[in-house]
């Protein structure tokens, strides 16, 4: 298994503002995704964070608006640009390993609670 | 969008097995049947996965239809701490939600 911490684990913003999320993981992984859960949703995929190039978004997630970052294959940050209150919500880390048998396992961090206010 | 289809909510008694079906239709040769749980307020956790034989661990039994078009995870000995959404997701490279199962274990 992967153990996966966030920080912050929550924040309180103002709109205009832009906030970044870490992402830390303690092994290696080949695999990292950022989500977003708004209240009451199921999981959104908002782009799957390459290392050390740009990370792969999904329709209606742009770079500007959520750029990723992933220097090395333990580390990775999301910022949330120019906030409004349309993106409260948790945001999660997650990252996929390959185990032994067939396919692969993936583990989510504890999420960043974000409300801009 | 999510290529599974799943009720949206099932009860189920304390120390009874729980069987959430899912529908995955549309599934191709080499998509995996992931299952995710989600405690109030806590990320997801990893439950089970499959192809297209059933699999079975310390947490759930995963049974796969022989056409692989749809689902069921079992919890054998579904206990209070057991209630969450269950989400069924089809993987390959690839981990879209859909809306998931709340399941409610009863006393």
């Amino acid at each position: 298994s992967a153990v996966i911490s966030q920080k912050p684990s929550r924040d309180i913003c103002q709109r205009g503002t832009s906030l970044t999320i870490q992402c830390q993981v303690d092994s290696q992984v080949t695999m990292m995704f950022w989500y977003r859960q708004q209240p009451g949703q199921s999981l959104t995929l908002i782009a799957t964070a390459n290392q050390g190039s740009e990370a792969t978004y999904e329709s209606g997630f742009v770079i500007d608006k959520f750029p990723i970052s992933r220097p090395n294959l333990t580390f990775s940050t999301l910022t949330v640009s120019n906030m409004s209150p349309e993106d409260s919500s948790i945001y999660l880390c997650s990252v996929a390993t390959f185990t032994s048998g067939p396919g692969y396992e993936q583990y989510f961090g504890p999420g960043t609670r974000l409300t801009v206010t | 969008d999510a290529k599974t289809t799943q009720p949206p909510s099932m009860d189920c008694a304390e120390g009874r097995a729980a069987n959430l079906p899912c529908n995955h239709s549309t599934i191709s040769g080499n998509e995996y049947v992931y299952w995710y749980r989600q405690i109030h307020s806590q990320g997801p956790q990893y439950i089970i996965h499959g192809l297209k034989n059933n699999e079975t661990n310390e947490m759930a039994s995963l049974i796969i239809t022989e056409d692989r078009k749809s689902s069921t995870l079992i919890l054998p000995h579904a206990t209070l701490r057991d209630t969450a959404v269950y989400y069924c997701i089809l993987g390959n490279n690839d981990m879209r939600f859909g809306a998931g199962t709340r399941l409610t274990v009863k006393p």
